[in-house]
């Protein structure tokens, strides 16, 4: 089955900075890269996510690169916020047939931002 | 507005008991799964259902079964809590084959077992 290791585990930037969170994937199949965030006793949500026809995807401060050849893809946040500290989570999946949309998740990355 | 709703935030279980997790969907989406939460390891998938009755094992089913006898509703059974069972369980919801594949969560259940 798919495996999706993710790095790092935690990450820590000053207000302002980028951050970049990286991921990598085993079944050359998934075609399809959700990121969820996780604020701190609150539900995962979707931010932002990529399919394997598109190499980059943006959106206001954040943005998704995915390498198919590497099977890696990355987050991207530019001048990071305090509320942008949370757990970041990177999934796979492989879309259409039987696969029912199954997500595959990384370990989890905490963010955090210091004023 | 899609909405989750999970039927307990948190529960305390005593080992061997059986134990029900409820979770229920208002936007009429095919897909529901279970996941636990456990730090360091992410979210890591139970079972998941993609049409009433229809269930499939997913990463981590041994100690579990659930249930789908309606569409809206998905339950999380432990047969015989223990105490490696400890630990946040969430459900999620995504629309369906042709449709998003966005998973909307509930707000999740600590389960404690002692």
């Amino acid at each position: 089955g798919e495996n999706v290791e993710q790095h790092p585990s935690t990450l820590s930037v000053q207000e302002g900075d980028s951050a970049v969170i990286k991921c990598t994937y085993s079944d050359s199949a998934s075609n399809y890269f959700p990121w969820y965030k996780q604020e701190l006793g609150k539900r995962p949500q979707l931010i932002i996510d990529i399919r394997s026809n598109v190499g980059e995807k943006k959106d206001q401060r954040i943005a998704v690169t995915l390498n198919k050849t590497a099977k890696h893809f990355s987050l991207h946040i530019t001048e990071t916020q305090p509320e942008d500290s949370a757990v970041y989570f990177c999934a796979a999946s492989k879309t259409g047939g039987t696969s029912y949309g199954k997500l595959t998740f990384g370990q989890g990355t905490i963010l955090t931002v210091h004023p | 507005d899609v909405k989750v709703t999970q039927s307990s935030r948190y529960l305390v279980k005593r080992t061997g008991e059986k134990v029900f997790l409820e979770c229920v969907q208002d936007m009429d989406h095919e897909n529901m799964f279970w996941y636990r939460q456990d730090p360091g390891l992410g979210l890591r998938l139970i079972y998941f259902s993609y049409d009433v009755k229809m269930k499939e094992k997913g990463d981590i089913p041994e100690g579990y079964s659930v249930s789908r006898e309606k569409k809206e509703r998905f339950s999380l059974i432990l047969e015989s809590a223990s105490t490696n069972q400890t630990s946040m369980y969430l459900c999620a919801s995504s629309l369906g084959a042709g449709g998003s594949y966005e998973q909307y969560f509930g707000p999740g259940t600590r389960l404690t077992v002692t």
